[in-house]
């Protein structure tokens, strides 16, 4: 079945260092999400890719969806302490009745 | 606030018990979705509710039963309670069925089973 991974598991950065999570489907996605949770709170959207090679922006944060459409990516430039949470993937396979979210990356900013 | 309300908020019971986890979708949402979050297991899809119909099911035990109301508001029964089932339970929501949508996650039952 569809499988859905994500790497590192856990991140700690110094404020001010780049952070990146990636997100490797073993099937071919339609489209995939990103959520982010913070410590004690519940998964919030962030975005939704859908082209294959799409880029997109939000302030400091960079998501990149791959050529194949199994792999993504979300980097952060200039990492703060509000950055800090859990980043998770979520995989929406072809038929758009299958969605399996990653196991998450635990990001830790050191002030 | 995502416009997604659960109560409550916190649950603490025995093995054994049964408990009834209640969830609000968003104004003119139709789709609930039920997820389980624990430590060891990060976020499982239980199972989704479109306008009243069952619609797609996950990893739901046969302990665990949900319905969607005609006022769309959702509820998670969980029965023969195991120190297992231990977690945050989070209800989302969504326009449509497809569950390709943007989900809408409440702020989550935390669940304690001694």
């Amino acid at each position: 079945g569809q499988q859905v991974m994500q790497i590192p598991q856990y991140q700690h950065v110094q404020e001010g260092e780049d952070f990146t999570t990636y997100c490797n489907s073993s099937t071919t996605l339609s489209n995939i999400q990103w959520y982010k949770q913070r410590p004690g709170g519940h998964p919030v959207f962030l975005i939704q890719l859908v082209k294959s090679g799409e880029v997109k922006k939000q302030k400091r944060l960079t998501f990149q969806f791959g050529e194949a459409k199994k792999n993504s990516s979300l980097h952060i430039t200039a990492t703060q302490t509000t950055d800090v949470g859990t980043y998770f993937c979520a995989g929406v396979g072809t038929s758009y009745d299958k969605v399996i979210f990653g196991p998450g990356t635990s990001l830790s900013v050191i002030p | 606030d995502s416009g997604v309300t659960q109560t409550p908020k916190h649950l603490i019971t025995a093995t054994g018990q049964r408990v009834t986890l209640r969830c609000s979708p968003r104004s003119g949402d139709l789709s609930v979705y039920w997820y389980q979050q624990s430590l060891d297991q990060g976020l499982q899809f239980l199972i989704q509710y479109y306008n009243g119909e069952e619609r797609a099911k996950g990893n739901i035990l046969e302990r665990f039963s949900a319905q969607q109301f005609p006022d769309l508001h959702s509820e998670l029964n969980l029965s023969s309670l195991e120190l297992g089932d231990s977690a945050l339970y989070f209800c989302a929501s969504s326009v449509g069925p497809s569950r390709g949508e943007t989900q809408y996650f409440g702020p989550g039952t935390r669940l304690l089973v001694l």
